[in-house]
Protein backbone atom coordinates (compact mmCIF):
# COMPACT_ATOMS: atom_id res chain seq x y z
CA UNK A 1 0.00 0.00 0.00
CA UNK A 2 0.95 3.62 -0.06
CA UNK A 3 3.40 4.78 2.78
CA UNK A 4 5.39 7.42 3.79
CA UNK A 5 8.22 6.99 5.98
CA UNK A 6 10.17 9.17 8.26
CA UNK A 7 13.31 8.70 10.04
CA UNK A 8 14.78 9.74 12.45
CA UNK A 9 12.36 8.34 14.59
CA UNK A 10 13.65 10.28 17.72
CA UNK A 11 16.37 13.14 17.65
CA UNK A 12 17.54 14.57 21.48
CA UNK A 13 19.58 18.22 20.77
CA UNK A 14 21.36 20.57 22.94
CA UNK A 15 19.70 23.85 22.63
CA UNK A 16 21.74 25.56 19.49
CA UNK A 17 21.92 22.38 17.65
CA UNK A 18 20.68 21.71 14.34
CA UNK A 19 17.85 19.21 13.89
CA UNK A 20 16.61 17.06 10.44
CA UNK A 21 13.71 14.88 9.89
CA UNK A 22 13.51 13.09 6.56
CA UNK A 23 10.47 11.65 4.46
CA UNK A 24 10.14 9.57 1.75
CA UNK A 25 6.83 8.60 -0.09
CA UNK A 26 6.58 5.03 -1.79
CA UNK A 27 4.71 6.76 -4.58
CA UNK A 28 5.35 9.86 -6.43
CA UNK A 29 3.15 13.06 -4.69
CA UNK A 30 0.99 16.09 -5.51
CA UNK A 31 2.26 17.47 -2.49
CA UNK A 32 3.99 17.11 0.96
CA UNK A 33 2.48 18.91 3.84
CA UNK A 34 4.05 18.76 7.44
CA UNK A 35 2.66 19.13 11.02
CA UNK A 36 3.63 20.07 14.50
CA UNK A 37 2.12 18.08 17.31
CA UNK A 38 3.37 19.23 20.83
CA UNK A 39 3.13 17.21 23.42
CA UNK A 40 -0.50 15.93 24.60
CA UNK A 41 -1.81 18.28 21.38
CA UNK A 42 -3.00 18.34 18.11
CA UNK A 43 -0.99 18.21 14.49
CA UNK A 44 -1.14 21.70 13.83
CA UNK A 45 -0.41 22.41 9.63
CA UNK A 46 3.21 24.48 9.05
CA UNK A 47 3.37 24.21 5.38
CA UNK A 48 2.79 22.70 2.41
CA UNK A 49 5.01 22.09 -0.71
CA UNK A 50 4.05 21.42 -3.97
CA UNK A 51 6.70 21.86 -7.32
CA UNK A 52 9.60 19.73 -7.42
CA UNK A 53 12.19 20.17 -5.98
CA UNK A 54 10.79 23.51 -4.27
CA UNK A 55 11.99 25.13 -1.23
CA UNK A 56 10.23 26.97 1.85
CA UNK A 57 11.71 28.62 4.64
CA UNK A 58 9.78 29.65 7.90
CA UNK A 59 12.41 31.78 9.79
CA UNK A 60 14.57 28.84 11.63
CA UNK A 61 12.52 25.91 9.35
CA UNK A 62 13.63 25.10 5.87
CA UNK A 63 11.29 22.62 4.02
CA UNK A 64 12.40 20.61 0.45
CA UNK A 65 10.82 19.05 -1.59
CA UNK A 66 12.42 16.12 -3.35
CA UNK A 67 12.91 16.62 -7.34
CA UNK A 68 11.00 13.37 -7.90
CA UNK A 69 7.98 14.91 -5.82
CA UNK A 70 8.78 11.61 -3.19
CA UNK A 71 10.83 12.84 -0.61
CA UNK A 72 10.71 15.95 1.61
CA UNK A 73 12.89 17.33 4.73
CA UNK A 74 12.38 19.73 7.46
CA UNK A 75 15.58 21.52 8.99
CA UNK A 76 15.47 24.04 11.85
CA UNK A 77 18.53 25.67 12.20
CA UNK A 78 19.52 26.36 15.98
CA UNK A 79 17.13 24.69 17.64
CA UNK A 80 14.82 26.29 20.93
CA UNK A 81 13.49 24.65 23.21
CA UNK A 82 9.85 25.98 21.96
CA UNK A 83 10.66 23.55 19.04
CA UNK A 84 10.00 20.74 20.98
CA UNK A 85 7.33 18.22 19.52
CA UNK A 86 6.95 15.70 16.89
CA UNK A 87 7.64 16.91 13.50
CA UNK A 88 5.20 14.64 11.07
CA UNK A 89 5.36 14.32 7.23
CA UNK A 90 2.02 13.82 5.51
CA UNK A 91 0.86 12.76 1.84
CA UNK A 92 -2.24 13.45 0.17
CA UNK A 93 -3.40 10.28 -1.64
CA UNK A 94 -6.22 8.55 -3.00
CA UNK A 95 -9.98 10.18 -4.15
CA UNK A 96 -10.68 11.06 -0.43
CA UNK A 97 -7.90 13.31 -0.21
CA UNK A 98 -6.68 11.23 3.00
CA UNK A 99 -3.49 12.21 4.35
CA UNK A 100 -0.89 9.30 4.94
CA UNK A 101 1.38 10.25 7.58
CA UNK A 102 5.20 9.65 8.44
CA UNK A 103 5.78 7.97 11.79
CA UNK A 104 6.95 11.20 13.07
CA UNK A 105 10.39 12.52 14.32
CA UNK A 106 10.02 13.31 18.26
CA UNK A 107 12.41 16.35 18.73
CA UNK A 108 13.54 16.72 22.45
CA UNK A 109 15.57 20.10 22.99
CA UNK A 110 18.11 20.42 26.48
CA UNK A 111 18.68 23.71 27.68
CA UNK B 1 -9.07 32.44 13.28
CA UNK B 2 -11.79 29.56 13.25
CA UNK B 3 -11.24 26.40 14.69
CA UNK B 4 -12.39 22.59 14.01
CA UNK B 5 -14.06 21.79 17.87
CA UNK B 6 -14.33 18.60 19.57
CA UNK B 7 -16.29 16.93 22.43
CA UNK B 8 -15.98 15.44 24.70
CA UNK B 9 -11.96 16.19 25.23
CA UNK B 10 -11.99 12.95 26.96
CA UNK B 11 -14.31 9.49 26.78
CA UNK B 12 -13.33 6.13 29.35
CA UNK B 13 -16.01 3.58 28.05
CA UNK B 14 -16.63 -0.24 29.11
CA UNK B 15 -15.80 -2.69 26.50
CA UNK B 16 -18.57 -3.66 23.87
CA UNK B 17 -20.21 0.06 24.81
CA UNK B 18 -21.06 2.40 22.16
CA UNK B 19 -19.26 5.86 21.99
CA UNK B 20 -20.24 8.92 19.70
CA UNK B 21 -17.35 11.78 19.23
CA UNK B 22 -18.35 14.95 18.06
CA UNK B 23 -16.75 17.09 15.93
CA UNK B 24 -17.88 20.94 14.84
CA UNK B 25 -15.71 21.48 11.47
CA UNK B 26 -14.99 25.24 10.20
CA UNK B 27 -18.15 26.92 9.02
CA UNK B 28 -17.59 27.42 5.16
CA UNK B 29 -15.66 23.63 4.57
CA UNK B 30 -17.02 20.88 3.09
CA UNK B 31 -14.70 18.36 3.35
CA UNK B 32 -14.96 16.21 6.79
CA UNK B 33 -12.16 13.43 8.01
CA UNK B 34 -11.92 11.40 11.22
CA UNK B 35 -7.96 10.04 11.76
CA UNK B 36 -7.12 8.00 14.69
CA UNK B 37 -3.44 8.06 16.83
CA UNK B 38 -2.88 5.18 19.05
CA UNK B 39 -0.60 6.26 22.01
CA UNK B 40 2.93 6.92 20.17
CA UNK B 41 2.40 5.86 17.15
CA UNK B 42 1.44 7.88 13.98
CA UNK B 43 -2.07 9.56 12.61
CA UNK B 44 -3.78 7.08 11.02
CA UNK B 45 -6.66 8.32 8.10
CA UNK B 46 -10.04 6.68 9.09
CA UNK B 47 -12.61 8.19 6.85
CA UNK B 48 -13.45 10.89 4.89
CA UNK B 49 -16.92 12.78 4.05
CA UNK B 50 -18.38 15.11 1.54
CA UNK B 51 -21.65 15.92 0.72
CA UNK B 52 -23.39 13.53 3.41
CA UNK B 53 -21.82 10.39 2.16
CA UNK B 54 -18.51 8.67 2.79
CA UNK B 55 -15.79 9.39 0.23
CA UNK B 56 -13.18 6.96 1.12
CA UNK B 57 -12.59 4.72 4.46
CA UNK B 58 -9.48 2.66 5.37
CA UNK B 59 -9.23 -0.69 6.24
CA UNK B 60 -9.30 0.71 10.11
CA UNK B 61 -13.26 2.11 9.30
CA UNK B 62 -15.28 -1.58 9.34
CA UNK B 63 -18.79 -1.99 10.02
CA UNK B 64 -18.27 -1.25 13.97
CA UNK B 65 -17.44 2.34 12.94
CA UNK B 66 -20.26 4.76 11.22
CA UNK B 67 -20.61 8.73 10.55
CA UNK B 68 -23.05 10.99 10.37
CA UNK B 69 -23.40 14.73 9.96
CA UNK B 70 -26.79 15.15 11.82
CA UNK B 71 -27.12 18.74 11.54
CA UNK B 72 -25.59 21.86 9.76
CA UNK B 73 -22.45 22.25 12.42
CA UNK B 74 -22.09 19.19 13.37
CA UNK B 75 -20.06 15.85 11.94
CA UNK B 76 -19.71 13.04 14.47
CA UNK B 77 -17.95 9.42 14.65
CA UNK B 78 -19.99 6.55 16.07
CA UNK B 79 -18.56 3.14 17.71
CA UNK B 80 -21.17 0.67 17.78
CA UNK B 81 -19.10 -2.20 20.12
CA UNK B 82 -16.24 -0.75 21.40
CA UNK B 83 -13.01 -3.09 21.74
CA UNK B 84 -9.78 -2.24 23.73
CA UNK B 85 -8.14 -1.55 20.73
CA UNK B 86 -9.64 1.32 20.00
CA UNK B 87 -8.42 2.96 22.78
CA UNK B 88 -6.70 6.43 21.00
CA UNK B 89 -6.85 9.91 20.03
CA UNK B 90 -9.99 10.50 17.71
CA UNK B 91 -8.94 13.78 15.74
CA UNK B 92 -11.27 15.66 13.15
CA UNK B 93 -10.17 16.96 10.44
CA UNK B 94 -11.93 19.46 8.01
CA UNK B 95 -11.23 20.88 4.71
CA UNK B 96 -12.50 23.70 2.09
CA UNK B 97 -12.55 21.68 -0.59
CA UNK B 98 -11.35 17.95 -0.91
CA UNK B 99 -8.19 18.96 -3.14
CA UNK B 100 -4.82 17.53 -2.66
CA UNK B 101 -3.61 20.91 -1.95
CA UNK B 102 -6.07 22.23 0.29
CA UNK B 103 -5.24 22.22 3.87
CA UNK B 104 -6.69 20.05 6.71
CA UNK B 105 -7.15 21.85 10.20
CA UNK B 106 -7.10 19.52 12.90
CA UNK B 107 -9.13 19.33 16.19
CA UNK B 108 -7.27 18.94 19.75
CA UNK B 109 -8.86 15.59 19.97
CA UNK B 110 -11.09 13.29 21.30
CA UNK B 111 -8.99 10.83 24.00
CA UNK B 112 -10.66 7.32 24.12
CA UNK B 113 -9.85 4.78 26.40
CA UNK B 114 -11.72 1.22 26.37
CA UNK B 115 -11.63 -0.41 29.65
Amino acid sequence: GQQVMQIPQYQHVQEGEDFTTYCNSSTTLSNIQWYKQRPGGHPVFLIQLVKSGEVKKQKRLTFQFGEAKKNSSLHITATQTTDVGTYFCAGPMGSGNKLVFGAGTILRVKS
Amino acid sequence: EPEVTQTPSHQVTQMGQEVILRCVPISNHLYFYWYRQILGQKVEFLVSFYNNEISEKSEIFDDQFSVERPDGSNFTLKIRSTKLEDSAMYFCASSVTGSHTDTQYFGPGTRLTVL
